[in-house]
């Protein structure tokens, strides 16, 4: 069965500073994975997922799999980053997600 | 565009009573659907999906049950709620497909067991 972990439960950051939210998995086929992201009173959403390739916001995650990890970055944190991200993992062709138990992120001004 | 709607957004129930939630998903059509648990301090935790009506699939052997009537309705169940049932109850809608696709969360329904 597949697992998402993320170490940090909380993770707190200046502003302009760099943060890596990180994230490791275990599955033994070829995973897709995701960010989401949860805002102050807002709906979870999806930030980026690895397969885009893509910078959503300043946000950047490249999928090692020698080292089965799949970390969040982005150079300068700002405040407005302040959320709760989640990383999950879809295993190939099935639908469903697994989630890590998600990370807060503090961005202090 | 699609929107998904979730409610009751909170609801406060007796040990023992029954559960309705609900759920559905407005602008597409034979969505995914998802029922996920997030208990304090821990991950969400899928429950049920649906490819179909009347096609779920559980996750975990537990207290509740999923049913989707129609196309675009899924409904979290149960007949007499235990305390272990408390916890915040997420709807998310995929299209239909395989991995990969992103999944859409609704607001939520915060659940308190007294």
């Amino acid at each position: 069965a597949q697992r998402v972990t993320q170490p940090e439960k909380l993770l707190s950051v200046f502003k302009g500073a760099p943060v890596e939210l990180k994230c490791n998995y275990s599955y033994s086929g070829s995973p897709e994975l995701f960010w989401y992201v949860q805002y102050s009173r807002q709906r979870l959403q999806l930030l980026l997922r690895h397969i885009s390739r893509e910078s959503i916001k300043g946000f950047t995650a490249d999928l090692n799999k020698g080292e089965t990890s799949f970390h969040l970055k982005k150079p300068f944190a700002q405040e407005e980053d302040s959320a709760m991200y989640y990383c999950a993992l879809s295993p190939g062709s099935a639908r469903q997600l697994t989630f890590g138990s998600g990370t807060q992120l503090t961005v202090l001004p | 565009s699609q929107t998904i709607h979730q409610w009751p957004a909170t609801l406060v129930q007796p040990v023992g009573s029954p559960l309705s939630l609900e759920c559905t998903v407005e602008g597409t059509s034979n969505p995914n659907l998802y029922w996920y648990r997030q208990a304090a301090g821990r991950g969400l935790q899928l429950l049920f999906y649906s490819v179909g009506i009347g096609q779920i699939s559980s996750e975990v052997p537990q207290n509740l049950s999923a049913s989707r009537p129609q196309d675009r309705q899924f409904i979290l169940s149960s007949k007499k709620l235990l305390l272990s049932d408390s916890g915040f109850y997420l709807c998310a809608w995929s299209v239909l497909g395989g991995g990969g696709q992103p999944q859409h969360f609704g607001d939520g329904t915060r659940l308190s067991i007294l």
